[in-house]
């Protein structure tokens, strides 16, 4: 059975800084990857996708790699905004299984 | 495009009364729907899956007699909670996808948070 864990937890950083979220997975026969936020009381909007076939794919201030063979994925964010201030799940698909989400990391930008 | 909307976006209801929720694709024929279900700080946990014009498949500790779910069109699945009680209070989010795949992309709705007095 797929399980997702993603460390650390909670981050709270100052403006400016940045940084790595970790997600990493026990099947390494995934078929997609993807990250996404949610802000507080609100759904998800997704961030990035990476196919199994990729290695990282970036958007704007947000690079996410993909290491099928140690199980791992980060989500790089450079230059945090306090706007960056949420929670970021990682979600993978795998065998027979639909979306499977890691517990998030709630994502602190101190202004 | 892939738009998936969810009616209503939330709903406060008694104890004991039943809340249908409904999950709608706009501008995609959804072929697998998908319920899942959060608790506050929590992720979400997938609850069940449905393909259009056949019986969901649950999760293991989800009770498919409490919450009923009907897929009778590409377009739309709806979450009957029965008999709601507070610990049914939640945040429910369905995910619709155009194919069986699973490698096929999910698109999320925007959820709907459920109170139960």
């Amino acid at each position: 059975k797929q399980e997702v864990t993603q460390i650390p937890a909670a981050l709270s950083v100052p403006e400016g800084e940045n940084l790595v979220l970790n997600c990493s997975f026990t099947d390494s026969a995934i078929y997609n990857l993807q990250w996404f936020r949610q802000d507080p009381g609100k759904g998800l909007t997704s961030l990035l996708l990476i196919q199994s076939s990729q290695r990282e794919q970036t958007s704007g201030r947000l690079n996410a790699s993909l290491d099928k063979s140690s199980g791992r994925s980060t989500l790089y964010i450079a230059a945090s905004q306090p706007g960056d201030s949420a929670t970021y799940l990682c979600a993978l698909t795998s065998g027979n299984t639909p979306l499977v989400f890691g517990k998030g990391t709630r994502l602190s930008v101190i202004a | 495009g892939a738009v998936v909307s969810q009616h209503p976006s939330w709903v406060i209801c008694k104890s004991g009364t039943s809340v249908k929720i409904e999950c709608r694709s706009l501008d995609f024929q959804a072929t697998t729907m998908f319920w899942y279900r959060q608790f506050p700080k929590q992720s979400l946990m997938l609850m069940a899956t449905s393909n259009e014009g056949s019986k969901a498949t649950y999760e293991q500790g989800v009770e498919k007699d409490k919450f009923l779910i009907n897929h009778a069109s590409l377009t739309l699945s709806t979450l009957t909670v029965t008999s709601a009680h507070p610990e049914d209070s939640s945040f429910y989010i369905c995910s619709a996808r155009p194919g069986l795949a699973h490698r096929e992309t999910q698109y999320f709705g925007p959820g709907t948070r459920l109170l139960v007095l």
